[in-house]
């Protein structure tokens, strides 16, 4: 099984500023990974996948990069409704999610 | 519009048993994998399990393996999973999601539907 870890936990910034939340693998899964972003009382939503690849419609603040064991989510200025929670999942084994980055409003 | 409607959710006793639906429509359904996904309150996401477009293959995760079956209607553009067995750490919203084309991501999500196991 691959575990997936992220961190922070929690971060915590203010709009406008620059988020970057981190997706570690416990062994390399090349470059099948996505990131979600989860709202409360709301589904996931795809915002990346194959490691740095948009999903339609997701805005171009959002970028994703790594390959092998790590890899990262960058939000280059926070809008407000940016404001969740992030998950990352691999795809190379049965999919487990990572433990999710919230990230808030400082 | 792909919409993703999950039913059947509600209060259930320790060692019973439910049907989750997932009603598909906006897209073809028959040919695209689905999944179920489920979150415990207050908790991260757990994938639960996958079923191939010709229900060809089949995966479980550990933690619902021989208590829980999903199968699908491509007739009824239909999704279900059979939860048996019950237990406390099995209450969650299970969500079905869709297969981001050939790729084992979520492309599509349900609103979900909360099953709680408790006596």
């Amino acid at each position: 099984e691959i575990v997936l870890t992220q961190s922070p936990a929690t971060l915590s910034l203010s709009p406008g500023e620059r988020a970057t939340l981190s997706c570690r693998a416990s062994q390399s899964v090349s470059s099948d990974l996505a990131w979600y972003q989860q709202k409360p009382g709301q589904a996931p939503r795809l915002l990346i996948y194959d490691a740095s690849n948009r999903a339609p419609g997701i805005p171009a603040r959002f970028s994703g990069s790594g390959s092998g064991t790590d890899f990262t989510l960058t939000i280059s200025s926070l809008e407000p409704e940016d404001f969740a929670v992030y998950y990352c999942q691999q795809r190379s084994n049965w999919p487990p999610f990572g433990g999710g980055t919230k990230v808030e409003i400082k | 519009e792909v919409q993703l409607v999950e039913s059947g959710g509600g209060l259930v006793k320790p060692g019973g048993s439910l049907r989750l639906s997932c009603a598909a429509s906006g897209f073809t359904f028959s040919s695209n994998s689905m999944n179920w996904v489920r979150q415990a309150p207050g908790k991260g996401l757990e994938w639960v399990s996958s079923i191939a477009s010709n229900s060809g293959y089949i995966y479980y995760a550990d933690s619902v393996k021989g208590r829980f079956t999903i199968s699908r209607d491509n007739a009824k553009n239909s999704l279900y999973l059979q939860m048996k067995g019950l237990r406390a750490e099995d209450t969650a919203v299970y969500f079905c999601a869709k297969n981001f084309g050939l790729a084992r991501y979520f492309d599509y999500w349900g609103q979900g539907t909360l099953v709680t196991v408790s006596s």
